[in-house]
């Protein structure tokens, strides 16, 4: 169990939609990260979020936005849902965003667009 | 920009063979550099890093050295068991995000 906890799990949505995943940091992670894995394109970084700002982007559409709260956890919107949105969505953790220690995983959403 | 290309999979061992699975990197300098798994169903877990260049980092039987001259850092190990069936991903730290190679799935029979 690598701390970070993400909810829900699986989650099936139509096309056009919009859902909010949610990611619970390790406990006195400060940074959190979202990436999206598909089969097509991989593991790609979207966003990162340290102590509630937004501290670096990756390859995020504009449909889809994030934010972390004061208690350090993140969600991550994603509207006007399509077909090539269905991944799995993951969300990592560290301690600082300069250190070098790896970040930490959690299970992933499994979003699936029909 | 910086990348990571490692071997498209699958690799399909029989227990107890030797494993090589390639990876190389483009980046500028020198970043950091990991080895993720990611078993059926879970998250990616951290397997190994190298910081340097010439660390060798290890656990669980793999290893994996940080080349700069041939910027790689392949993983190996000497004795695969199934357990080990997994995806593995490299991956470099660029600023504070990592980027992933597209993983190779290793698949071990008994």
């Amino acid at each position: 169990d690598s701390g970070v906890t993400q909810t829900p799990k699986h989650l099936i949505t139509a096309t056009g939609q919009r859902v909010t995943l949610r990611c619970s940091p390790r406990s006195g992670d400060l940074s959190v990260y979202w990436y999206q894995q598909s089969l097509d394109q991989g593991l790609q970084f979207l966003i990162q979020y340290y102590n509630g700002e937004e501290r670096a982007k990756g390859n995020i559409l504009e449909r889809f936005s994030a934010q972390q709260f004061p208690d350090l956890h993140s969600e991550l919107n994603l509207s006007s849902l399509e077909l090539g949105d269905s991944a799995l969505y993951f969300c990592a953790s560290k301690r600082l965003d300069t250190d070098i220690t790896e970040a930490f995983f959690g299970q992933g959403t499994r979003l699936t667009v029909v | 920009g910086d990348s990571v290309t490692q071997m498209e999979g699958p690799v399909t061992l029989s227990e107890e063979a030797f494993l090589t699975i390639n990876c190389t990197y483009t980046a500028t300098g020198y970043p950091s550099l990991f080895w993720y798994v990611q078993y059926p169903g879970e998250g990616l877990q951290l397997l190994l890093k190298a910081t340097k260049a010439d660390d060798k980092g290890s656990n669980k039987g793999f290893e994996a050295t940080y080349r700069k001259e041939t910027t790689s850092f392949h993983l190996e190990k000497g004795s695969v068991q199934v357990s080990d069936s997994a995806v593995y991903f490299c991956a470099l730290r660029a600023g504070t995000a990592l980027i992933f190679g597209k993983g190779t799935t290793l698949s071990v029979s008994s």
